[in-house]
């Protein structure tokens, strides 16, 4: 069984500064995905970034990326500029890849981020 | 396509009532996973389908819950003799089928046992 560990339960910076969350797994699979979702208050879970085990290259979109480190079995997620609609709890995820298909996600508790004006 | 609907997105019921909710995924995606979420807490993974087999389980699933996705489209979720412990945000997701697939989801049904 895989665990998803987020030891920041919660973090709080100022509008436009650079944020780092913390997610660590523990697995004995080769093949995985790991994910950043958002959720923001009352809304729903939205894709954030993803990165397949696979690659060594850390994955980017817009102000987030990722520092994964497979043999730390570590993947935290950078956000640059932040912005007020930042504000949200991030769920790290992980799904292993195994034969005939994808399984379900196994979810880190979350860290809830906050930016303040 | 709007993406994933869910329906109801609230429900109060009283304990040992049965409840049934409702997951229309995006159109032509073939998989379909149900999650649970308490508060303060990560999703926790129900089961999942490919089209209308349902392929896998989780031991949170116990024998009061059963999921369906008849035809392959839209899935239901029901619980019976509900239990306090049973309150929680029903997610639904929903993934193409292929490989490496992200997963889609909707915005939940919250669920409150009294």
């Amino acid at each position: 069984a895989q665990t998803v560990t987020q030891s920041q339960p919660e973090m709080s910076v100022q509008e436009a500064e650079t944020v780092t969350l913390s997610c660590t797994y523990d697995t004995s699979e080769s093949n995985y995905y790991l994910f950043w979702y958002k959720q923001p208050p009352s809304r729903q879970m939205i894709l954030v970034i993803r990165q397949e085990a696979y690659k060594q290259q850390n994955a980017t979109e817009n102000r987030f990326s990722v520092n994964f480190q497979k043999a730390a079995k570590s993947f935290s997620l950078k956000i640059s500029d932040s912005q007020l609609g930042d504000t949200a709890m991030y769920f790290c995820a992980f799904m292993k890849r195994g034969r005939g298909g994808a399984d379900g996600l196994t979810f880190g508790k979350g860290t809830h981020l906050i930016i303040q004006p | 396509d709007t993406g994933v609907s869910q329906d109801p997105r609230h429900k109060i019921t009283k304990r040992g009532q049965n409840v049934t909710f409702r997951c229309d995924p995006i159109s032509e995606h073939n998989r379909l996973y149900w999650y649970r979420q308490t508060l303060g807490q990560g999703p926790e993974f129900l089961t999942y389908f490919q089209n209308e087999a349902q392929l896998e389980k989780s031991r949170l699933l116990s024998d009061r819950f059963s999921a369906e996705r008849p035809k392959g489209s839209f899935s239901t979720l029901e619980i019976q003799r509900t239990e306090q412990g049973d309150s929680a945000m029903y997610l639904c997701a929903s993934s193409p089928g292929h490989g490496g697939d992200t997963q889609y989801f909707g915005p939940g049904t919250r669920l409150t046992v009294l």
